[in-house]
């Protein structure tokens, strides 16, 4: 596909279950990030991914959370044990290159009931 | 830490007016300042960016102002049109990870 593709776009679960999101950013870039937009809030950084290079964690809000990336391609964002703050919705984004446009996808929208 | 505070958190113009929302940050390693613009049940997508060798780049209705000694930028949409109502984010980044504001919500009344 042409965009970012993230799955799925909705997903309800029971409070302590686990979920994994996904994302497939386009083909090519090197860069993928994900972020946590809670309802009428901004874009809270998560974890960042460039290239071979470690991962920046250091927006990840728990041990709860965890993401991988194979290579330059498919992302999972997982949450453990979810929580009903942990509703949100979960933008996934991918660049090119440090300092171009980050295309985004549409977001997985979880809620945890 | 919010590394980029946004201002007004909403805000409410007349078709044909002008829609500011204005942006400050702290971190002067920062050197890519977008904004984006995001309409509900959709991501972000990018309406315009700017680099602080320049103080004003103008695409279309809309121009960002860029005061690097300020460190504050801000997002001027001319000839406001319902059809921009949306929410609106200004970021900055070194190149890495980017730094949102909390966005504006903008309505613009017919």
């Amino acid at each position: 596909g042409a965009g970012v593709s993230q799955s799925p776009s909705n997903k309800v679960t029971e409070k302590g279950k686990d979920v994994e999101l996904r994302c497939d950013p386009i083909s090519g870039h090197t860069a993928l990030y994900w972020y946590r937009q809670r309802l009428g809030q901004g874009l809270e950084f998560l974890i960042y991914f460039q290239g071979n290079s470690a991962p920046d964690k250091s927006g990840l809000p728990s041990d709860r959370f965890s993401a991988e990336r194979t290579g330059e391609s498919v992302s999972t964002l997982t949450i453990q044990r979810t929580q009903q703050e942990d509703s949100a919705v979960y933008l996934c984004a991918s660049s090119g290159d440090m300092n171009t446009e980050a295309f985004f996808g549409q977001g997985t929208r979880l809620t945890v009931v | 830490q919010q590394q980029v505070k946004q201002s007004p958190q909403s805000l409410i113009v007349q078709k044909g007016g002008i829609s500011i929302i204005n942006c400050a940050y702290e971190n002067t390693a920062f050197d890519y300042f977008p904004w984006y613009q995001q309409f509900p049940g959709k991501g972000p997508a990018l309406l315009i960016a700017i680099r602080p060798d320049v103080s004003e780049k103008k695409e279309g209705r809309f121009t960002i102002s860029f005061n690097k000694s300020a460190k504050q930028f801000s997002l001027h949409i001319m000839d406001s049109q319902p059809g921009d109502s949306a929410t609106y984010f200004c970021a900055a980044t070194t190149g890495y990870a980017l730094n949102f504001g909390k966005g504006t919500s903008l309505l613009v009344t017919p």
